[in-house]
């Protein structure tokens, strides 16, 4: 365990479906992240928050709704999504944006069928 | 942030020394040079990170070249378990993290 949980592990879901992907740290960070993995190509960080504002929105498509309740919790809502969506979806979180390590989840393997 | 450049893979035998090399050519003065690991399917660990000085910890140490053009990052003795891709990542400090395609370390029995 390196201290940020994602919830579920895996989940395939329909294109009509609506889910949330959970991500949790008591790691006393303040700043947390959402990355994606697809198949044979780099992570691609997609949203960023700092003490619970977002500060970055990396041109990603509206399907994929962040919401950062507290500076523990990170969701990523789900919705109406595509089959090329299917990948590796990553949480991570840092002290603050400038601090040197990020600490990352397991991830959610996400297919879309 | 300043590219850079890894081998798509590498071999190393187990318990033997493992030498991952980066070189970030376009290095700023104020950037840090960072490596993390992933193993398959998993979320990547953070390793190692430094600005000039040569550094070490438990897991690695990192060697930076006095213009701070390449790194190497040095596994000292290898095991089965540091079969993983190894991602070397050049970023200030008011920057996020941007990872490239890294290199798949493959350390043979």
């Amino acid at each position: 365990e390196t201290g940020v949980t994602q919830t579920p592990r895996h989940l395939v879901m329909g294109m009509t479906n609506k889910k949330s992907l959970k991500c949790e740290q008591h790691l006393g960070h303040n700043a947390m992240y959402w990355y994606k993995q697809s198949a044979k190509k780099p992570l691609e960080l997609m949203f960023v928050y700092n003490f619970k504002e977002q500060t970055e929105n990396n041109s990603v498509p509206s399907r994929f709704s962040p919401e950062c309740p507290n500076s523990s919790h990170l969701f990523l809502h789900l919705h109406t999504l595509q089959p090329e969506d299917s990948a590796l979806y990553l949480c991570a979180s840092s002290q603050d944006q400038g601090n040197y390590g990020y600490t990352f989840g397991s991830g959610t393997r996400l297919t879309v069928v | 942030d300043a590219k850079t450049t890894q081998p798509t893979s590498m071999d190393c035998a187990e318990g033997r020394a493992a030498n991952l090399p980066c070189n970030h050519s376009t290095i700023s003065g104020n950037e840090y040079v960072y490596w993390y690991r992933q193993i398959h399917s998993q979320g990547p660990q953070y390793i190692i990170h430094g600005l000039k000085n040569n550094e070490t910890n438990e897991m690695a140490s990192l060697i930076i070249t006095e213009d701070r053009k390449s790194s190497t990052l040095i596994l000292p003795h290898a095991t089965l378990r540091d079969t993983a891709v190894y991602y070397c990542i050049v970023r200030a400090l008011s920057r996020q993290l941007t990872f490239g395609s890294g290199t798949q370390l493959t350390v043979l029995p």
